[in-house]
């Protein structure tokens, strides 16, 4: 049973650039979320995927946005980058129908934008 | 203020030692989840509670809902438990994680 994946594992951008990270669910889960963790704090909340429409979002400006496919996989694009933007991007999924909302996380992909 | 808070946020340890990371949050919860991040990046879901307590191994999470605060317990400390320790709540709104700031472990042989 495959657990949750991103892709790719690590990236390096330049300011104004454009960005696509992609992250495939765990077997079974409907929902994406995608988290922005900063060196040394804790993951901020992007925004949550379910049913192929964007169901919460977080305090991120529009330069970022997302998608989610039939198949439940999910894209975050981050426009016009900035050396701010440098992060580890990390994907969670989960199964709505549980209520509680237990999430499994990727591995991460880790942007850096010079 | 931050609506989840843990302390400590850094916390060095003997191997052996008895370990405990607290955590505070403000806000309505339906549940709280305690991960672990290793160096690298990688979150494993440790605990997901919402009362009580739950143990796995030498692992044991609290929560007290009308206090609002939750503890991680390590028993017999091992340098492989070094890590990143993170506290996050799901509100009752919906399935969003807000996370705590973390708490560095380092455990030494």
């Amino acid at each position: 049973d495959a657990g949750v994946t991103q892709s790719p594992t690590h990236l390096i951008k330049t300011r104004g650039q454009q960005v696509t990270l992609r992250c495939s669910p765990k077997s079974g889960h409907d929902t994406v979320s995608w988290y922005q963790q900063a060196l040394g704090q804790g993951p901020q909340f992007i925004f949550q995927y379910y049913e192929e429409e964007e169901r919460q979002r977080g305090n991120f400006p529009d330069r970022f946005s997302g998608h989610q496919f039939p198949n439940y996989s999910s894209e975050l694009n981050v426009n016009a980058l900035l050396l701010g933007d440098s992060a580890l991007y990390l994907c969670a999924s989960s199964l709505a129908g549980q209520g509680r909302y237990e999430q499994y996380f990727g591995p991460g992909t880790r942007l850096t934008v010079t | 203020k931050n609506e989840v808070e843990q302390s400590p946020q850094n916390l060095t340890a003997q191997e052996g030692e008895f370990i405990t990371i607290n955590c505070s949050y403000s806000v309505g919860i339906s549940a709280l989840h305690w991960l672990q991040q290793h160096p690298g990046g990688g979150i494993v879901s440790l605990f997901m509670l919402s009362s009580g307590k739950k143990k796995h191994g030498r692992l044991i999470a609290t929560i007290n809902i009308q206090e609002k605060h939750s503890s991680l317990h390590i028993t017999a400390s091992h340098p492989r438990d070094s890590a990143v320790y993170i506290c996050a709540v799901q509100e009752t709104s919906g399935s969003r994680l807000t996370f705590g700031e973390g708490t560095q472990l380092t455990v030494n042989p």
